[in-house]
């Protein structure tokens, strides 16, 4: 079974703080991941994917893979009230894709 | 939505009709995926296309049949609605050319079935 772990939350974070989003999968096969957004009651959004150790960064976004621990993190700096939703993390592996159930970050004016 | 369209949005039905969705693409992508979403659960696969007339099973098949006949469209059917479908599907497609190709979802159907 390919699975892809995260922290349901709800996590609660005040506007300005940084928000700490955290994964692990089960198959070392696994090369691409990836960070999607999803607003209540709409479809999952693609904010960030990654594919090699490290991190990477877009805008105020970093996402961090360690192949190693096989763990993948989003950091969303500088929370804003419209980054309150659920957090999707999944992996690629043999043409299909494997998600966790999402984290619900809620930011706090 | 990356040029995906999902019909119907919305749908009602009774226990033990039968059920089409529809996924249609403009993006001539290779690979096109059903998921269901339910509270608790995530998404998971239901069933996915690699091709015409190539299609695979997921992780939650049983009730559930699809089918392919062009590259744009993939459609779910439900043969014989049943309560425990109830739940919101997603249509997704997805290139794979390249290593760094990623899924983009449709805007999703909510289906309830009483």
């Amino acid at each position: 079974q390919k699975e892809v772990e995260q922290n349901s939350g709800p996590l609660s974070v005040p506007e300005g703080a940084i928000a700490s989003l955290n994964c692990t999968y089960s198959d070392r096969g696994s090369q691409s991941f990836f960070w999607y957004r999803q607003y209540s009651g709409k479809s999952p959004e693609l904010i960030m994917s990654i594919y090699s150790n490290g991190d990477k960064e877009d805008g105020r976004f970093t996402a961090q893979l360690n192949k190693a621990s096989q763990y993948v993190s989003l950091l969303i700096r500088d929370s804003q009230p419209s980054d309150s939703a659920t957090y999707l993390c999944a992996s690629e592996a043999g043409n299909q894709f494997y998600f966790g159930t999402g984290t619900s970050l809620t930011v706090i004016p | 939505d990356a040029g995906i369209t999902q019909s119907p949005r919305h749908k009602v039905t009774e226990t033990g009709t039968p059920v089409t969705l529809r996924c249609h693409q403009t993006e001539n992508h290779r690979y096109m995926y059903w998921y269901r979403q339910d509270p608790g659960h995530g998404l998971r696969l239901i069933h996915y296309s690699y091709g015409v007339k190539d299609t695979d099973k997921g992780e939650v098949s049983d009730g559930y049949s699809v089918s392919r006949s062009k590259t744009e469209d993939f459609l779910l059917t439900l043969e014989s609605a049943t309560s425990s479908q109830t739940s919101v599907y997603f249509c997704a497609i997805s290139d794979l050319r390249k290593s760094t190709d990623t899924q983009y979802f449709g805007p999703g159907t909510r289906l309830t079935v009483l």
